[in-house]
């Protein structure tokens, strides 16, 4: 069965670093999307993404967040200068159709921030 | 706005005992309901889902009934076993809202299940 491959499975880095999540989704699906759960709390929407621009973004996704597709099969989440309290699980998923219900999730990169 | 509230876990219990797990919604328009499952060391399935009032939707020998009235979305299972042992979330899509269907979740449900 197809899988959503996100890399590195867990990643700890020094405050005020710069961090890339990588995630490969499905090669026939076109929606992407990042969530995160910080430990004890709710899975929380990132941003979705589609047709090589954001489509929508929650108030986490401030200036310090980016995401971007390079190539035809890579989708990264890029934090800028890390902070403490943005260590949490990222998890990564996509979608083949709009309207689709049938999201496929990564199994997740646990950031630690140091 | 829209929210999802769940039961705090961790809930245990022994192989073919009866499974419930409360959900509650609140949501500003007419959402869509979805329980996915997390095993360990992998992605958060979809187990099952509804898309309006009085759906049930059904998986696995899980069952979750949409529940307007009540604003809910209890997940059961009468026979347990101890390959569902996983974490739960409850989860809502409201169609009105999102251009791409934004996941609202719930904050997770650990089941352990003991032979």
């Amino acid at each position: 069965e197809p899988e959503v491959t996100q890399t590195p499975s867990h990643q700890v880095t020094q405050m005020g670093q710069e961090v890339i999540l990588r995630c490969v989704p499905i090669s026939n699906h076109l929606y992407f999307y990042w969530y995160r759960q910080i430990l004890g709390q709710k899975v929380e929407f990132l941003v979705s993404f589609y047709n090589n621009e954001i489509s929508e973004k929650s108030e986490i996704f401030d200036d310090q967040f980016s995401v971007e597709r390079p190539d035809g099969s890579n989708f990264t989440l890029k934090i800028r200068s890390t902070k403490l309290e943005d260590s949490a699980m990222y998890f990564c998923a996509s979608k083949e159709n709009r309207d689709d219900y049938g999201y496929t999730f990564g199994s997740g990169t646990r950031l630690t921030v140091v | 706005g829209n929210s999802v509230t769940q039961m705090e876990g961790p809930v245990t219990l022994s192989e073919e005992a009866f499974l419930t797990i409360n959900c509650t919604y609140t949501a500003t328009g007419y959402p869509s309901l979805f329980w996915y499952v997390q095993y360990p060391g992998e992605g958060l399935q979809l187990l099952l889902k509804a898309t309006k009032a009085d759906d049930k939707g059904s998986n696995k020998g899980f069952e979750a009934t949409y529940r307007k009235e009540t604003t809910s979305f209890h997940l059961e299972k009468g026979s347990v076993q101890v390959s569902d042992s996983a974490v739960y979330f409850c989860a809502l899509i409201d169609d009105r809202g999102s251009t791409l269907g934004r996941l609202y979740f719930g904050r997770g449900t650990q089941l352990t299940v003991w032979p």
